[in-house]
C-alpha cells in the first residue's frame, strides 16, 4: 500500500531486550509516522519525522527512539521493552496537507 | 487536547441500507479531517481527507461532510454492501505548521449483512 513495507511483521521478545522495527518507503515523502493502536486508546502517535534528521515527539514517545538518516527508512526503537509496550505498530507517510498512508503494521509482544 | 470522539462505537445493517457514521472533535482549529478504513489484520486505508475550508468531498458511494464550527462529521455510504464491512475512524489534524500529526477516534465497526 502506497509504497510503505513495514519489517518484521510480527515479532515475540522478552522484556528488557532491545528491539528495533523498521519502515521504508518508496514514495519519496517528506513526513513519515510511528502510532501504536491499543484497544481502549484506539491510535495514538508515537514519533514523526519531517525531514532526514528531523524528528519531534508524539502524544506517547516516553520509552521510544527513532531515527532517519535517509529519507525512505524512519526507525522505531525499543532501548529495553517492556510488557505495556505490547502493541500493534503503524507507520505512515505524508506529504504536508496531504492525505497519510499507512502500512500493514507489525506486530509486538513483549513477553 | 483534541479529542475525538465517533458513535456509534459499533453498527451492524442489512445490505442495501444507506448509512451515516460521525465523529465530533472538541477543537475546531483544524487544518482537515480525514477518514479511514481498517480491515481486521490490517493497516489504514485513506478514504477522504476534507479541508477545513471545504464542506464536503465525495468518491463514488461515500460522502463526507464538515461542520467545523459545530465540531462535526459525517461519513454518508449509499446502497451498503458486505464488502463495506470493516472498521472506519476519523482523524483531525490541527493547524500547525509543523508535520501533519492527526488525532484518531476509536473507530466505528461496522457489520453489513448479505
Amino acid at each position: 500500500d502506497a509504497g510503505i513495507t513495514q519489517s518484521p511483521r510480527h515479532k515475540v521478545t522478552e522484556t528488557g531486550t532491545p528491539v528495533t522495527l523498521r519502515c521504508h518507503q518508496t514514495e519519496n515523502h517528506r513526513y513519515m509516522y510511528w502510532y501504536r493502536q491499543d484497544p481502549g486508546h484506539g491510535l495514538r502517535l508515537i514519533h514523526y519525522s519531517y525531514g532526514v534528521k528531523d524528528t519531534d515527539k508524539g502524544e506517547v514517545s516516553d520509552g521510544y527512539s527513532v531515527s532517519r538518516s535517509k529519507t525512505e527508512d524512519f526507525l522505531l526503537t525499543l532501548e529495553s521493552a517492556t510488557s505495556s509496550q505490547t502493541s500493534v505498530y503503524f507507520c505512515a507517510i505524508s506529504d504536508l496537507g496531504q492525505p497519510q498512508h499507512f502500512g500493514d503494521g507489525t506486530r509486538l509482544s513483549i513477553l | 487536547k483534541q479529542e475525538v470522539t465517533q458513535i456509534p462505537a459499533a453498527l451492524s445493517v442489512p445490505e442495501g441500507e444507506n448509512l451515516v457514521l460521525n465523529c465530533s472533535f472538541t477543537d475546531s482549529a483544524i487544518y482537515n479531517l480525514q477518514w479511514f478504513r481498517q480491515d481486521p489484520g490490517k493497516g489504514l486505508t485513506s478514504l477522504l481527507l476534507i479541508q477545513s475550508s471545504q464542506r464536503e468531498q465525495t468518491s463514488g458511494r461515500l460522502n463526507a461532510s464538515l461542520d467545523k464550527s459545530s465540531g462535526r462529521s459525517t461519513l454518508y455510504i449509499a446502497a451498503s454492501q458486505p464488502g463495506d464491512s470493516a472498521t472506519y475512524l476519523c482523524a483531525v489534524r490541527p493547524r500547525e505548521t509543523s508535520g501533519s500529526r492527526l488525532t484518531f477516534g476509536e473507530g466505528t465497526q461496522l457489520t453489513v449483512n448479505p
